[in-house]
C-alpha cells in the first residue's frame, strides 16, 4: 500500500529563519510527487510537480527537491504570509489513478 | 470568480437526512474528484470521474453516491447522513493527461448532528 509521511507535523519559525519540510514516501514506482499549500478555510493550492530523483523546482522562497525516498520543501527567509499547511501527495505506478496525500505540515512564521 | 465552486460552503444537518453537495467548474477539465478531509488525516478520495460517462469509487465510497450531470458539474450525495460523515469536503478537477495537477475548490464544511 502506498504511504506518504510528512514531518514535522507542525513547525514554528521566526521571519527570516530558513528551514525544510520533509515528505517521505513508500510507493510501488513513483510517477510523480506534488506539493500543495493550504490556507485555513481554503482548498489546497498547487505548488510543484516533481517527476524523478534529482529534480528541483523553485517558486519565490520555496524550493522543492526529490530523491528516491523523499522530497524536501525548502523555505528560504520565510515571511509571515508563508504560514500555511503544506501537503505532499504522490501518484504511483501500482495504484489506480489517484493521489495519495500526506497529513501535512503546519508552518507558522512569526514576525 | 473561482474556477472550482462548491456549494454550500457550510451545512449543519441531522442524522438520517439526505444531503447533496455540489461542485461546478469553469476550467474546462474533464476529470473531477470528491475528497474528504478530517483533522489529523490526509485527504481521502471518495469518488472520481474522468468524463461524463465515467464514475469510479475511491477509497472511502461507502455511504456516498455521486452524479456527473455535465462536464462542468459533479455532485456528491449522502443518502442518509451519519455523524461520522462530519468533515470538510473538497471537489477537485484536473486536465486529461499524465500527471496533471488537481485544482481544488474551497470546500464544504459539513456537520451532522
Amino acid at each position: 500500500e502506498d504511504q506518504v509521511t510528512q514531518s514535522p507535523e507542525a513547525l514554528r519559525l521566526q521571519e527570516g529563519e530558513s528551514s525544510s519540510l520533509n515528505c517521505s514516501y513508500t510507493v510501488s514506482g513513483l510517477r510523480g510527487l506534488f506539493w500543495y499549500r493550504q490556507d485555513p478555510g481554503k482548498g489546497p493550492e498547487f505548488l510543484f510537480t516533481l517527476y524523478s530523483a534529482g529534480e528541483e523546482k523553485e517558486k519565490e522562497r520555496l524550493k522543492a527537491t526529490l530523491t528516491k525516498k523523499e522530497s524536501f520543501l525548502h523555505i528560504t527567509a520565510p515571511k509571515p504570509e508563508d504560514s500555511a499547511t503544506y501537503l505532499c501527495a504522490v501518484y504511483s505506478q501500482g495504484g489506480s489513478e489517484k493521489l495519495v496525500f500526506g497529513k501535512g505540515t503546519k508552518l507558522t512564521v512569526n514576525p | 470568480d473561482a474556477d472550482v465552486t462548491q456549494t454550500p460552503r457550510n451545512r449543519i444537518t441531522k442524522t438520517g437526512k439526505r444531503i447533496m453537495l455540489e461542485c461546478s467548474q469553469t476550467k474546462g477539465h474533464d476529470r473531477m474528484y470528491w475528497y474528504r478531509q478530517d483533522p489529523g488525516l490526509g485527504l481521502q478520495l471518495i469518488y472520481y470521474s474522468f468524463d461524463v460517462k465515467d464514475i469510479n469509487k475511491g477509497e472511502i465510497s461507502d455511504g456516498y453516491s455521486v452524479s456527473r450531470q455535465a462536464q462542468a458539474k459533479f455532485s456528491l450525495s449522502l443518502e442518509s447522513a451519519i455523524p461520522n460523515q462530519t468533515a470538510l469536503y473538497f471537489c477537485a478537477t484536473s486536465a486529461t493527461g499524465v500527471l496533471q495537477p488537481q485544482h481544488f475548490g474551497d470546500g464544504t464544511r459539513l456537520s451532522i448532528l
